[in-house]
């Protein structure tokens, strides 16, 4: 049982570069979430996917658009990588209907230069 | 707006030797409260949720207990496998779908 998978699991970008983090898992899970780990800064959400078919802001949005291709997947996408968005993404999942205990990817850790 | 402060950032502990992590929150009405665990290169990985004060769960050497205003995550005899960041973190009644706030964390060191 793999639970949630990310890839890649590491990527350097160039100010500009755009680029796509995929999520997937194989639980059967509603919910579906992104968070961004920085250092002094804790885990904060940038996007969640409550069902399949839909998809709400969190605390740090800009910069990232999201798809929630179907139940299984969740993808994040940076259309013009900056610097500050150098960080290790979280990818996570949940059954949703108010269930908290979230099951976490293993990361992906990006460089934009 | 919920916050969430964990104490301290860093603890080092010799094998067997017992003590707590703290966790220290503003909620406007705690749904939850949430303890996980990191270990290096890793996601977090659940371990307990309180939901009103006076809670306590407990798993292997791990107890959780909860007041109106913090959460402490006991650790008793710990052994060098339990050394990892402990993350801590809310929700609150009035957010959406599973929208948690999490502290930054202690890192837990225990030597043997």
């Amino acid at each position: 049982n793999a639970g949630v998978t990310q890839t890649p699991k590491f990527q350097v970008l160039k100010t500009g570069q755009s680029m796509t983090l995929q999520c997937a898992q194989d639980m059967n899970h509603n919910s579906m979430y992104w968070y961004r780990q920085d250092p002094g800064m804790g885990l904060r959400l940038i996007y969640y996917s409550a069902s399949e078919g839909t998809t709400d802001k969190g605390e740090v949005p800009n910069g990232y658009n999201v798809s929630r291709l179907n139940k299984r997947e969740f993808s994040l996408r940076l259309e013009s990588a900056a610097p500050s968005q150098t960080s290790v993404y979280f990818c996570a999942s949940s059954e949703g209907a108010g269930s908290e205990k979230l099951f976490f990817g293993s990361g992906t850790q990006l460089s934009v230069l | 707006e919920d916050q969430v402060t964990q104490s301290p950032e860093a603890l080092r502990l010799q094998e067997g030797e017992s003590s707590s992590l703290n966790c220290s929150y503003t909620v406007s009405g705690l749904r939850g409260l949430f303890w996980y665990r990191q270990d290096p290169g890793k996601g977090p990985e659940f371990l307990f949720t309180l939901y009103s004060a006076g809670e306590e769960k407990e798993k292997e050497r791990l107890k959780a207990t909860l007041t109106k205003k913090e959460s402490f995550l006991h650790i008793t005899a710990p052994k060098p496998e339990d050394s990892a960041t402990y993350l801590c973190a809310v929700q609150a009644w009035e957010t959406s779908g599973s929208r948690l706030t999490f502290g930054e964390g202690t890192q837990l060191t225990v030597n043997p």
